[in-house]
C-alpha cells in the first residue's frame, strides 16, 4: 500500500519567494494534518482537515500561512512569502476516523530559506 | 485538556542494554496510545500501539503496557542494537479529539 507522499522532498529557496508543499494521504483516510518539525521547538501541529474541510488551524504560526485541500487525494501548504524562519521539515500525516487509528507520516520536505 | 510527558534525553545505552524509556499521560477521556519512532532524516513511524488497559503492544522487539491505574505507557526493549538509535515520540488520541498529543520525544544512542 502507498503511504503518504509528499512532494518535494527538499526545497531551497531565497527569502522573499512563494513555497508550496505537497501531500496526497493514504485512501480512504478521514483527516490530514500538516505538522512542523525544528531543533528549538520540537513537532508542532499546523492544521488539521477533515474530509477537506480545515477543522483547526490554531497552529499556523502567521498570515503568510495557508493551506488547502481541494479533494480528498491532495493538499497544499503555501507560505508567502517565506522567511529564513521557516526553514524546518514539515510533515503530512493522515489517520482514519477512529480514535484507535493511528496517524501515518509522509516522509517530510526540508525546507531551507536562505 | 491532554497532555505526554516523556523522559528527558538523550539517552546513552551499549548495545545489548535493557532499554526503558517513561511515557505518563493526562486525558480527558479513555485514550488511545502509541508510540512512533523517527530515524535519522526520516519521517515519523508507528511502532506499536494499545487501545485499553492492560494491552500490552509490541513491535521489534520493543513493548509498552497501557497502564491506567499510573496514565503510563512505559516503551521498554531487553536488548537495544545501534539500528534502535533514533528519536522516540510517546502519544495519546482520544475518541473526542481527532489530533494526536505528542509528548517532546526521547533521543536514544546506542553505542558498540
Amino acid at each position: 500500500d502507498a503511504g503518504v507522499i509528499q512532494s518535494p522532498r527538499h526545497e531551497v529557496t531565497e527569502m522573499g519567494q512563494e513555497v508550496t508543499l505537497r501531500c496526497k494521504p493514504i485512501s480512504g483516510h478521514d483527516y490530514l494534518f500538516w505538522y512542523r518539525q525544528t531543533m528549538m521547538r520540537g513537532l508542532e501541529l499546523l492544521i488539521y482537515f477533515n474530509n477537506n474541510v480545515p477543522i483547526d488551524d490554531s497552529g499556523m504560526p502567521e498570515d503568510r500561512f495557508s493551506a488547502k485541500m481541494p479533494n480528498a487525494s491532495f493538499s497544499t501548504l503555501k507560505i508567502q512569502p517565506s522567511e529564513p524562519r521557516d526553514s524546518a521539515v514539515y510533515f503530512c500525516a493522515s489517520s482514519g476516523q477512529n480514535s484507535n487509528q493511528p496517524q501515518h507520516f509522509g516522509d517530510g520536505t526540508r525546507l531551507s530559506i536562505l | 485538556g491532554n497532555s505526554v510527558t516523556q523522559m528527558e534525553g538523550p539517552v546513552t545505552l551499549s548495545e545489548e542494554a535493557f532499554l526503558t524509556i517513561n511515557c505518563t499521560y493526562t486525558a480527558t477521556g479513555y485514550p488511545s496510545l502509541f508510540w512512533y519512532v523517527q530515524y535519522p532524516g526520516e519521517g515519523l513511524q508507528l511502532l506499536l500501539k494499545a487501545t485499553k488497559a492492560d494491552d500490552k503492544g509490541s513491535n521489534k522487539g520493543f513493548e509498552a503496557t497501557y497502564r491506567k491505574e499510573t496514565t503510563s505507557f512505559h516503551l521498554e526493549k531487553g536488548s537495544v542494537q545501534v539500528s534502535d538509535s533514533a528519536v522516540y515520540f510517546c502519544a495519546l488520541r482520544t475518541r473526542t479529539a481527532s489530533k494526536l498529543t505528542f509528548g517532546t520525544g526521547t533521543r536514544l544512542q546506542v553505542t558498540l
